[in-house]
């Protein structure tokens, strides 16, 4: 069973729009949220985390929210830039790291 | 100067053959993992070490098997290859276990069992 769903497996943003990639759960224990950025034939990247205290992290163009009620969360980029173009994971905490199965964003310049 | 580092990078190898994939980890974390990923691009954890000590051991077959020298090496023997064992294999480590710290990637080792 999967705990940590994210339901689109790729997006398209021209360049310089807003990126939204989503992510929902299951377990309502999670405390801990974080996204993961990963281009072909490397290792998953840490980018951002949300501890479950908040719903809103910023960090430069990335931003997550969590809506805890909804299990949900999101991961903001803007402006997306063609560099963003990866494949991007969520993943929650509990006895382990529970993964996504990922979205592949493209930016087209 | 890499903190997460896994070699070899791609192995490719017979049905019945045993081999190992080591990682090496200079972040002075504490807690080391070993990830799978499938064909569908689903990561999931197979081991957890923390401290040399084994903490979560999925359902993975008997052929797999951790093994820990120290709190920086976490290798992964398998034995007995099978052609489904064909997947890319992530070490990771995180500096406390699974908390509100994150976890650290090798590049991962694509594995082709032929």
């Amino acid at each position: 069973d999967q705990q940590v769903k994210q339901n689109s497996p790729s997006l398209s943003v021209q360049e310089g729009r807003i990126s939204i990639l989503n992510c929902d759960y299951t377990n309502s224990m999670f405390d801990y949220f974080l996204w993961y950025k990963k281009y072909p034939a490397e290792g998953p990247t840490f980018l951002i985390s949300i501890s479950s205290i908040k719903d809103k992290n910023e960090d430069g163009r990335f931003t997550v929210f969590l809506n805890k009620s909804a299990k949900h969360l999101s991961l903001h980029i803007v402006p997306s830039q063609p560099g963003d173009s990866a494949v991007y994971f969520c993943a929650a905490s509990g006895n382990q790291f529970y993964f996504g199965t990922g979205t592949s964003l493209t930016v087209i310049p | 100067d890499t903190a997460v580092s896994q070699t070899p990078k791609y192995l490719v190898t017979q049905m019945g053959n045993d081999k190992s994939i080591k990682c090496e980890q200079n972040l002075g974390h504490d807690t080391m993992y070993w990830y799978k990923q499938d064909s569908k691009k689903f990561l999931k954890i197979m081991f957890s070490y923390n401290n040399k000590e084994l903490i979560i051991n999925e359902t993975v077959p008997n052929r797999f098997s951790p093994k820990s020298p120290d709190k920086a090496h976490l290798n992964l023997h398998i034995n007995s290859l099978e052609l489904g064992d064909s997947a890319v294999y992530f070490c990771a480590s995180s500096p406390v276990g699974v908390g509100v710290a994150e976890a650290f990637f090798g590049q991962g080792t694509r594995l082709t069992v032929v």
